[in-house]
């Protein structure tokens, strides 16, 4: 079974840039995430589809970031203007049902200088 | 929001020394997961515990699921280099279909040959 793929690997890009990544889920997962995880944090929720409808996005800074998965498959989140807080780890994870467990993409590192 | 206490924050053992961490919550859980993430990869799940007084071992690795559905605790025994990493507890909840997933902060683990 292929695992949760994510793309790119690595990005730098100057502040107020735009930027986007890309998640691949397992296939037959519902439930999508995407973290962020800054050096030396652990992951930090910042959307959750169940399909392709969102759950939850309670700690989406919606004023530059955005996801979208459509079909409920594939995701991407986007950032634009990107800031250079902004620099981390973006995770992407997915999950069968309730009660099952989470697995995770290698995630992109973003670096905005 | 939900918020996950994991400690300890960091270990500096000897190789063959056993290891425990833990993590507690004030709310109360469905699921916990523990991971384990290597420098530049993503989370990658070691164990997964569904129902609260759960003991579930995977190799040198032990954990459980607390009686309250509060609190979760990872044991290493006869540590090995490889271990080292940062181990990461997760949480899940499932409420009218949002298994949100909160993470701590992690343990960094190092092993002194």
């Amino acid at each position: 079974e292929a695992g949760v793929a994510q793309s790119p690997r690595y990005k730098i890009i100057e502040k107020r840039q735009s930027v986007a990544f890309w998640c691949n889920p397992i296939s037959g997962h519902a439930t999508l995430y995407w973290y962020q995880q800054i050096l030396g944090q652990g992951p930090k929720l910042l959307i959750q589809f169940q399909n392709n409808g969102v759950v939850d996005d309670s700690q989406l800074p919606k004023d530059r970031f955005s996801a979208e998965r459509l079909k409920g498959v594939d995701s991407t989140l986007k950032i634009q203007p990107a800031k250079l807080e902004d620099s981390a780890v973006y995770l992407c994870a997915s999950l069968k049902r309730e009660n099952t467990e989470a697995f995770f993409g290698q995630g992109t590192r973003l670096t905005v200088v | 929001g939900q918020q996950l206490n994991q400690s300890p924050q960091s270990m500096f053992i000897q190789e063959g020394e056993d290891v425990s961490m833990n993590c507690t919550s004030s709310s109360i859980f469905n699921t916990w997961l523990w991971y384990k993430q290597d420098p530049g990869e993503g989370p990658v799940l070691l164990i997964a515990l569904y129902k609260a007084g759960e003991l579930t071992s995977n190799g040198r690795l032990t954990a459980q699921f607390g009686i309250t559905r509060k609190d979760s605790f990872l044991n290493i025994s006869a540590s090995i280099p490889s271990d080292v990493g940062i181990y990461f507890c997760a949480g899940q909840e499932g409420m009218d279909s949002s298994y949100k997933l909160i993470f701590g902060s992690g343990t960094r683990l190092l092993v002194r040959p």
